[in-house]
């Protein structure tokens, strides 16, 4: 079982505030990805971590900031929540131990900007 | 660049049907292939993996072989149940770089009584 973890589960926030969407990772794995997944199911890699101090624009451009200062922890920020920003974002890791590359994913949080 | 594409869904079977879900990919190299499940309101888990051609990732009755010639890594399962209703993604990680993982748009399995 993969110990990922994303904080909150579910959150409804009006427009203009700043959120942050938290994951955290017991499994020491260096690497680490945010996804959004929208309605349709289909995943967008918006942000990826090599490792601490390191942090890169995935695929699909977002306006959330990302941080990586300790292994286990990669947390995502909204300074201004828009509607537009309402999905479900999922956390992932991967490390070198694990073979084929396979991430293990959080349970997502869903966001919902009213 | 790397891509992968499967059928689209949603796709409704009886309990105990045979299930199908086509995957084929588009790669450089030798990639790594992958099946994922999401079940309602959880994160994806792996489901079964391949590392190289012609091996066969298998687990909890699910099975796919990494077919190169085919450029293929079809999911199937002999009797389905109302539990494997989920959404299942097809994917590909090739070496190097971030490790980054291509992902299928994914397809909806529903199981009926």
């Amino acid at each position: 079982e993969a110990d990922i973890y994303q904080t909150p589960r579910y959150l409804v926030i009006g427009t203009g505030k700043k959120i942050t969407l938290e994951c955290s990772q017991t499994m020491g794995h260096d690497k680490m990805y945010w996804y959004q997944q929208d309605p349709g199911m289909e995943l967008h890699l918006i942000h990826y971590s090599y490792g601490v101090n390191s942090t890169e624009k995935g695929d699909l451009s977002s306006e959330s900031t990302v941080s990586r200062i300790r292994t286990e922890h990669f947390p995502l920020t909204l300074e201004s929540a828009r509607p537009s920003h309402t999905s479900q974002y999922l956390c992932a890791s991967t490390g070198s131990g694990t073979g084929g590359y396979e991430q293990y994913f959080g349970p997502g949080t869903r966001l919902t900007v009213t | 660049g790397d891509s992968v594409t499967q059928m689209e869904g949603p796709v409704t079977l009886s309990e105990e049907a045979f299930l199908t879900i086509n995957c084929t990919y588009t790669a450089t190299g030798y990639p790594s292939l992958f099946w994922y499940v999401q079940y309602p309101g959880e994160g994806l888990q792996l489901l079964l993996k391949a590392t190289k051609a012609d091996d066969k990732g298998s687990n909890k009755g699910f099975e796919a072989t990494y077919r190169k010639e085919t450029t293929s890594f079809h999911l199937e399962k002999g009797s389905v149940q109302v539990s494997d209703s989920a959404v299942y993604f097809c994917a590909l990680a090739n070496s190097g770089g971030y490790q980054k993982v291509t992902f299928g748009t994914g397809t909806k399995l529903q199981v009926i009584p």
